[in-house]
Order: structure tokens, then C-alpha cells, then sequence
């Protein structure tokens, strides 16, 4: 069955870069788009972007100067790195596969604190 | 950018009755590409409705969508206690996505 793991620290320092990696497993990463989103606490969802196996990506452009998005077929991963993290990027992210998500990791909560 | 509001934003009701969540679009949403879903404290949200009326794998007929343009509305013909929830609306059909604040379905 496919499923999505996210893994990366769960704690950043305001100013530095968020990076987190998604392993996908019981489907190749070579079909499909797979997405990043994002929840703050007690919040609502927020998309924050894209990427197709290719390496074409579309990102939200609220977070667009800071996102980036890739893809690592030969893992079957696709990761995210968010720079210049500020306490407003506390959340948790997931990954998810395709534009109207039907898989979606398990969430990991990334905390913007010194 | 889409943006996209939710009504009512609290509903309470018991189970077996019937549930109508509304979900306005500030502009029309290209080919009804539109989704809900449900998200329980802890979890992740868990596609319902896609395309604006389509189930996804798995999910019972209880559920339904309908609506085109900019206005969609989620069904739940009868609600059984797992339903009680959060259910978010999502636009795919313009970038960037969007998605509602969210309507909260508690048990009355």
C-alpha cells in the first residue's frame, strides 16, 4: 500500500532552514505530482507547493522566495527546504501525493524557536 | 489567489441527522476542482470528495458533494459517531491552491 513518512528535525532556529525529506513507499515517485502542506497549531491547512517527478515545481507565492522543492527518484523521496524560518513557520508539515491529496503522511511538528 | 469560505463555521448536531457544510469560492473554480476533506485531532486530513462530486477510494455513499462555479456544498446523509470532525474545502483548479478555514460537525 503507498505510504508517506516525513522525517527532518523538529526543532529550527529563527533565521535558519527548514529541511525536511518524505520517503514514499508502494508507489514509484515517477507518477503522479506530490505536494508539501503545512498546519500551524489549532489552524487551518496552507499549501505550500509541488513538484513532479521531472523536477517541475509551482509554489505558493506567499513562500515562494523562501521554498524549495525536489525530487530524488532514485530514493523514491521528494524534500522540502524552507529558509530563513521566522516563529510564524511552526507547524506541521505533510507530504502528500497529487494536487487533491489521497495519501498523506503522518505530520511532523517543526518548531521555530532559539 | 482563490479564496475560500466556510459555513457555518461550528455545526451541531446528533448523530443520524443530516449534515450540509457550504463552501464559497471568491471566483469560479476551473472545472469543479474542488475537494473536501476530514481531519480528526492528531491525524491527517483524509481525502472525501473530489472533483467536486466524485468519492474517493473507501469512502461511504453517506457522503456526498454537488455544486459547481462557486458554490459547493459537502453531504452527510446520516451522521455516525466517527463523523463528528473537521471538514476543510480545497480549490486545485488555480494556482496557488487554496483551502478553507474549515466547518466543525460536533455532536450536539
Amino acid at each position: 500500500q503507498v505510504q508517506l513518512l516525513e522525517s527532518g528535525p523538529g526543532l529550527v532556529k529563527p533565521s535558519e532552514t527548514l529541511s525536511l525529506t518524505c520517503t514514499v513507499s508502494g508507489v514509484s515517485i515517477s507518477t503522479y505530482y506530490w505536494s508539501w502542506i503545512r498546519q500551524p497549531p489549532l489552524r487551518g491547512l496552507e499549501w505550500i507547493g509541488y513538484i513532479y517527478y521531472s523536477g517541475s515545481t509551482n509554489y505558493n507565492p506567499s513562500l515562494k522566495s523562501r521554498v524549495t522543492i525536489s525530487v530524488d527518484t532514485s530514493k523514491n523521496q521528494f524534500s522540502l527546504k524552507l529558509s530563513s524560518v521566522t516563529a510564524a513557520d511552526t507547524a506541521v508539515y505533510y507530504c502528500a501525493r497529487g494536487w487533491a491529496p489521497d495519501y498523506w503522511g503522518q505530520g511532523t511538528l517543526v518548531t521555530v524557536s532559539s | 489567489e482563490i479564496v475560500l469560505t466556510q459555513s457555518p463555521g461550528t455545526l451541531s448536531l446528533s448523530p443520524g441527522e443530516r449534515a450540509t457544510l457550504s463552501c464559497r469560492a471568491s471566483q469560479s473554480i476551473s472545472s469543479s476542482y474542488l475537494a473536501w476533506y476530514q481531519q480528526k485531532p492528531g491525524q491527517a486530513p483524509r481525502l472525501l470528495i473530489y472533483a467536486a462530486s466524485s468519492r474517493a477510494t473507501g469512502i461511504p455513499d453517506r457522503f456526498s458533494g454537488s455544486g459547481s462555479g462557486t458554490d459547493f456544498t459537502l453531504t452527510i446523509s446520516r451522521l455516525e459517531p466517527e463523523d463528528f470532525a473537521v471538514y476543510y474545502c480545497q480549490q486545485y483548479g488555480s494556482s496557488p491552491f487554496t483551502f478553507g478555514p474549515g466547518t466543525k460537525v460536533d455532536i450536539k
